[in-house]
């Protein structure tokens, strides 16, 4: 497809379950970026992956959040015994980064995850 | 700390007239700003950038200021419609080259 493609669109899950979301940046696009938006509020970043460099995890908010990406192309983000509080919309976004800038980021339509 | 700052209430306006967003950011030196509009169950779309050495850009009825040295960019949506209707968002890249963004400031037109 055209653009960045997120799944499921929409997860219910119970408390302690582990999860995997998916995300398919758009071709070509080297960086990649996670980011989590609970209800009402604004975007956090959890993880940015540029090319083959090492990731930069810095926004994972706990060691149960871990994410990976194959090359240049898919990335997943795992979340291991899931708490009520990770509930929220999991947004992935892809660019053509352009030198050692990010250019505009194109986003997916987001991943809605619900622990109860 | 690096803070990305936008208006924290939603701006109600009437059709037809001009809506104007702020954003403002502590220990930053961006290169460029960006602009994304996000509507409800969606993702963010891109709609601006703006470069530091840019004070002014302009995309049909959006019109975005860039000022440094306040730190700060103001957002224009000029001959508001009630499809703009939408939240809002800035976004900055720290000296990490990661794109951080503003809470966003949510707009609604009233026909």
């Amino acid at each position: 497809g055209a653009g960045v493609s997120q799944s499921p669109s929409n997860k219910v899950t119970e408390k302690g379950k582990d999860v995997e979301l998916r995300c398919d940046p758009i071709s070509g696009h080297t960086a990649l970026y996670w980011y989590r938006q609970r209800l009402g509020q604004g975007l956090e970043f959890l993880i940015y992956f540029q090319g083959n460099s090492a990731p930069d995890k810095s926004g994972l908010p706990s060691d149960r959040f871990s994410a990976e990406r194959t090359g240049e192309s898919v990335s997943t983000l795992t979340i291991q015994r899931t708490q009520q509080e990770d509930s929220a919309v999991y947004l992935c976004a892809s660019s053509l980064a352009g030198g050692f800038r990010t250019g505009e980021l194109f986003f997916g339509e987001g991943s809605r995850l619900t622990v109860l | 700390s690096q803070k990305i700052e936008q208006n924290s209430e939603a701006l109600n306006i009437q059709e037809g007239k001009t809506a104007t967003l702020t954003c403002n950011y502590t220990n930053y030196s961006p290169a460029y700003l960006q602009w994304y509009r996000q509507d409800p169950g969606r993702g963010p779309v891109f709609l601006l950038l703006i470069r530091e050495n840019e004070k002014e850009k302009r995309k049909e009825r959006l019109k975005v200021t860039f000022d440094t040295t306040l730190k700060q960019s103001l957002f224009h949506i000029t001959a508001s419609q009630p499809a703009d209707s939408a939240t809002y968002l800035c976004a900055l890249e720290g000296n990490d080259y990661k794109l951080s963004f503003g809470a966003g400031t949510t707009v609604t037109v009233r026909a």
